[in-house]
C-alpha cells in the first residue's frame, strides 16, 4: 500500500458529462501529481500540484482542471467528456519531488 | 521522437532466468533515472532510482545508466514468477520547483513456473 488513496475505483459515464476524481497523499507528502495511462499514450503527465499551488503543467486538457485543497487532498476534473478519455488516471504524491508514489487509480470508462 | 523509448514486449522467460529490460532516452538535459514496476490494476511503484551513470544494484535488482549512449537497463537475476509486471523506466526532469516525470511505455513481463 503507496499510502495514496484514490476514489471512485472505478467510473463510468456518458459522452458530455463532467466527473471528478479524488485524491489523497501520503501524510505529510505535499506535491501531488495527476497522470493518464493508456493503452497507446502509456502514462502522461497531466499536472503537479505543491502545497496548494499549481507548479507543473503537462499533457493536460483545456477541459480538465485541477486543484489542490489546503488540507492537500486533490481534485481532477474532466468535463465535456470523449470517448478517448477513457484511461486510467492516477495521482501520485511526494515529499521531496524526487520519488513518487503512485494510488491504485480510477478507471474511466466513457461510453 | 518520444523522450524515453522502450520496447513493449511482451516478454516471456522461465522462472530462474536472468531478465534484461532496456530503455533509450533522447534528452540529455536530466539527471534522474527510474524503474516503476506496475502489477495488472495497480498503481506503479518504485522499484530503482538512480542519478548517476554505472550500476546500482538492490537484491535481485540491479539498475544501469549509461549517460554515453543514453541507455538505461534494469537487470533481473533469478526472476520469479511474482516479478511478472510490467516496468516502466522514467527520466525526471526537474527545475524552478517542479518535477515531471516522462515515461517510457513499459514492457510486460511474464515469468514462467
Amino acid at each position: 500500500d503507496s499510502g495514496v488513496t484514490q476514489t471512485p475505483k472505478h467510473l463510468i459515464t456518458a459522452t458530455g458529462q463532467r466527473v471528478t476524481l479524488r485524491c489523497s497523499p501520503r501524510s505529510g507528502d505535499l506535491s501531488v501529481y495527476w497522470y493518464q495511462q493508456s493503452l497507446d499514450q502509456g502514462l502522461q503527465f497531466l499536472i503537479q500540484y505543491y502545497n496548494g499551488e499549481e507548479r507543473a503543467k503537462g499533457n493536460i486538457l483545456e477541459r480538465f482542471s485541477a486543484q489542490q485543497f489546503p488540507d492537500l487532498h486533490s481534485e481532477l476534473n474532466l468535463s465535456s467528456l470523449e470517448l478517448g478519455d477513457s484511461a486510467l488516471y492516477f495521482c501520485a504524491s511526494s515529499v521531496d519531488g524526487e520519488k513518487l508514489f503512485f494510488g491504485s487509480g480510477t478507471q474511466l470508462s466513457v461510453l | 521522437q518520444k523522450e524515453v523509448e522502450q520496447d513493449p514486449g511482451p516478454l516471456s522467460v522461465p522462472e530462474g532466468a536472468i531478465v534484461s529490460l532496456n530503455c533509450t532516452y533522447s534528452n540529455s538535459a536530466f539527471q534522474y533515472f527510474m524503474w516503476y514496476r506496475q502489477y495488472s490494476r495497480k498503481g506503479p511503484e518504485l522499484l530503482m532510482y538512480t542519478y548517476s551513470s554505472g550500476n546500482k544494484e538492490d537484491g535481485r535488482f540491479t539498475a544501469q545508466v549509461d549517460k554515453s549512449s543514453k541507455y538505461i537497463s534494469l537487470f533481473i537475476r533469478d526472476s520469479q514468477p511474482s516479478d511478472s509486471a510490467t516496468y516502466l523506466c522514467a527520466k525526471e526532469y526537474s527545475g524552478a520547483g517542479s518535477y515531471q516525470l516522462t515515461f517510457g511505455k513499459g514492457t510486460k513481463l511474464s515469468v514462467i513456473p
